[in-house]
């Protein structure tokens, strides 16, 4: 089992749809988990860390269950230029998934 | 001000022929790594170090050999080039945070 696993999607759902990822980890001694975006041809960027706690930026929500191993990004009201990668990673060596494909379609 | 750069941005190069990538790093972090990120966009880690010295080593083949003369640098040079190391190649650097900085990448291509 791979240390980090996502559904690679792709995903894609109308503007304004509100999407949800998951991503799994098999590593129950990890502590820090994040979302990342790429864009293409671009380099990851910090979306989000995600805590037990949850935590929320505008439309963006993410959640850490650490019971289930899994965390998990929600998207609301979504964006034409949400439309991307979105990687999840954690982990002392910082290892991240295959990432999952968002197309958002006017 | 680009906090991770690297260069080259684009190689393209002949198999065989041995390169290397740079990398440098103006945000005082301790800790960087190298990723590659092949042709199915799956990243993944080759190495890392913590202020100079290497801490993870994820069974990538000796001809990738990464050097860090300081806690600010980290290249990598690449022996006797194959076409499956055609892949973008990302540097990056942690916080204290645990978060994650990339460079821009190397688009390295093997022909």
């Amino acid at each position: 089992r791979k240390e980090v696993e996502q559904d690679p999607g792709p995903f894609n759902v109308p503007e304004g749809a509100t999407v949800a990822f998951n991503c799994t980890y098999s590593n129950s001694a990890s502590q820090s988990f994040f979302w990342y975006r790429q864009d293409c041809r671009k380099e990851p960027k910090l979306l989000m860390s995600v805590y037990s706690s949850g935590n929320e930026d505008g439309r963006f929500t993410a959640q850490l269950n650490r019971a289930s191993q899994y965390i998990s990004l929600l998207i609301r009201d979504s964006k034409l230029s949400d439309s991307a990668t979105y990687l999840c990673g954690g982990g002392f060596k910082t290892i991240f998934g295959a990432g999952t494909r968002l197309f958002v379609k006017a | 001000d680009t906090a991770v750069s690297q260069t080259p941005k684009y190689l393209v190069t002949q198999m065989g022929n041995d390169k290397s990538i740079k990398c440098e790093q103006n945000l005082g972090h301790d800790t960087m790594y190298w990723y590659k990120q092949d042709s199915k966009k799956f990243l993944k880690i080759m190495f890392s170090y913590n202020n100079k010295e290497l801490i993870i080593n994820e069974t990538v083949p000796n001809r990738f050999s990464p050097k860090s003369p300081d806690k600010a640098h980290l290249n990598l040079h690449i022996n006797s080039l194959e076409l499956g190391d055609s892949a973008v190649y990302f540097c990056a650097s942690r916080d204290g945070g645990n978060t994650i900085y990339f460079g821009e990448g190397s688009w390295l291509t093997v022909v």
